[in-house]
């Protein structure tokens, strides 16, 4: 069981450059989110999506975009790097009413 | 809206010692509620959930949390903290925006320190 599995794990960025981070899972869930993490800002999320095709900001999403054409991924683009993307970020799923499982995250770097 | 505040940032305990982390939520109707523990370098693990029912509710590595509605906590306690349990440990709500989509919301975390 694979449950939410994220790539890359590390990756660092030039300023203005673009790039998509990777999100699959298997579990079937209904509910996907990115959140990104900042030391001392716990998780904000930045989008999620109830089902394929249907997706929503979050309280984040500025400097983002997402898409979600099936129900196992839910791939986030960054257009325009700039430094305050300079974060980790996390993908996780869900069933409705239930607990999130989370990805190992992805640690970007924007240079 | 809702939100989660863990008041603590930081918290050093001794080993062996007692532990209790914080967590009030804000949220109109009953909440869906869990702790998660992060590892450095680490995803989130879930400890524990309370959905309903019992309001002492038991979890992983020796975990409990207590719901308390009339306070609006679920603060997570351990009776004896093993050198393995420092991480951050995240409370969230599980709860309905305004659009009617269900949303999990983190509060800030708290950092445990666990002197040998």
């Amino acid at each position: 069981n694979a449950g939410v599995t994220q790539t890359p794990k590390f990756r660092i960025l030039k300023i203005g450059q673009s790039m998509t981070l990777q999100c699959t899972q298997d579990m079937n869930h209904n509910y996907m989110y990115w959140y990104r993490q900042d030391p001392g800002m716990g998780l904000k999320l930045i989008y999620y999506s109830v089902g394929a095709g249907i997706t929503d900001k979050g309280e984040v999403p500025n400097g983002y975009n997402v898409s979600r054409s099936t129900t196992e991924d839910f791939p986030l683009r960054l257009e325009l790097a700039a430094p305050s993307q300079t974060s980790v970020y996390f993908c996780a799923s869900s069933w409705i009413n239930t607990e999130a499982f989370f990805g190992q995250g992805t640690r970007l770097t924007v240079v | 809206a809702q939100s989660v505040t863990q008041p603590d940032i930081h918290i050093t305990v001794s080993e062996g010692a007692s532990l209790e982390l914080r967590c009030n939520y804000s949220y109109g109707a009953t909440p869906y509620l869990f702790w998660y523990v992060q590892s450095p370098g680490q995803g989130l693990q879930l400890l524990l959930k309370y959905f309903s029912g019992d309001t002492l509710v038991q979890g992983i590595k020796g975990f409990e949390a207590e719901f308390k509605r009339s306070q609006s906590s679920f603060n997570l306690r351990k009776p004896s903290v093993h050198w393995s349990d420092a991480a951050e440990y995240f409370c969230a709500v599980g709860s309905y925006s305004g659009a009617g989509s269900y949303q999990l919301t983190f509060g800030k975390g708290t950092k445990l320190s666990v002197i040998p």
